[in-house]
């Protein structure tokens, strides 16, 4: 059956270190994988796009990996600050951006 | 400002009554889609829009309909709310280009009791 498997569903880490959250997937094919953030109360925010041909992806602190052998994308937030602190939601496109699916979300807590 | 705007933030029903879940987006884009958000079981489609007049069924569309009759807007319509569908719905819009990103509104969360 189809899955999309985000590595824990919270994640406590020291502010300055690096973060780094999983997002697994098996029995899809996606053209490519975005990354989004959410905080409570309010919508998700587009942050990534890594498309299927890239094996990593940059924006300032933020570094996105995705290796479709591994079926495996792996987001990065270095020099993390408290602001950092929210849940993160992988999505793999399907049928080539007509639908989506998202993973069940990790949750960040950057503790001071 | 560029946004996706639901209405009503919050709503509290009860099994059986009729209701409507605006949305409108002023970004000019072709695709819309409604998502319903729960504990554990994270964000699932319910139903999506291409374009005006074209729908689709997402992964949860029991219980739901849709209407696409302007560009801007993708109302959801719940014809005999149950518990069930308590939830916290999103809209999004995306222009039509495949890999473009999602801009989501701030969300409904609706009881029914």
């Amino acid at each position: 059956s189809q899955k999309i498997e985000q590595n824990s569903e919270a994640l406590n880490i020291q502010e300055g270190k690096t973060a780094t959250l999983t997002c697994n997937y098996t029995n899809y094919s996606p053209a490519y994988l975005q990354w989004y953030r959410q905080d409570p109360g309010r919508g998700p925010v587009f942050l990534l796009l890594i498309r299927e041909n890239e094996k990593e992806k940059r924006k300032e602190r933020l570094k996105v990996t995705f290796d479709t052998t591994l079926k495996q994308s792996l987001f990065h937030i270095t020099a993390s600050q408290p602001a950092d602190s929210a849940t993160y939601l992988c999505a793999l496109d399907r049928n080539y951006g007509q639908n989506f699916v998202f993973g069940p979300g990790t949750r960040l807590s950057v503790l001071p | 400002e560029a946004q996706v705007t639901q209405n009503p933030r919050y709503l509290i029903t009860v099994t059986g009554k009729k209701l409507t879940v605006t949305c409108s987006q002023n970004m000019n884009h072709e695709y819309m889609s409604w998502y319903r958000q729960d504990p554990g079981l994270g964000l699932r489609q319910i139903y999506y829009s291409m374009n005006v007049e074209v729908t689709d069924k997402g992964d949860v569309p029991e219980g739901y309909k849709v209407s696409r009759k302007e560009k801007r807007n993708f109302p959801l319509i719940l014809e005999s709310p149950s518990p069930n569908q308590t939830s916290l719905y999103f809209c999004a819009s995306k222009d039509s280009s495949y890999n473009s990103p999602l801009h989501f509104g701030n969300g409904t969360r609706l009881t029914v009791t």
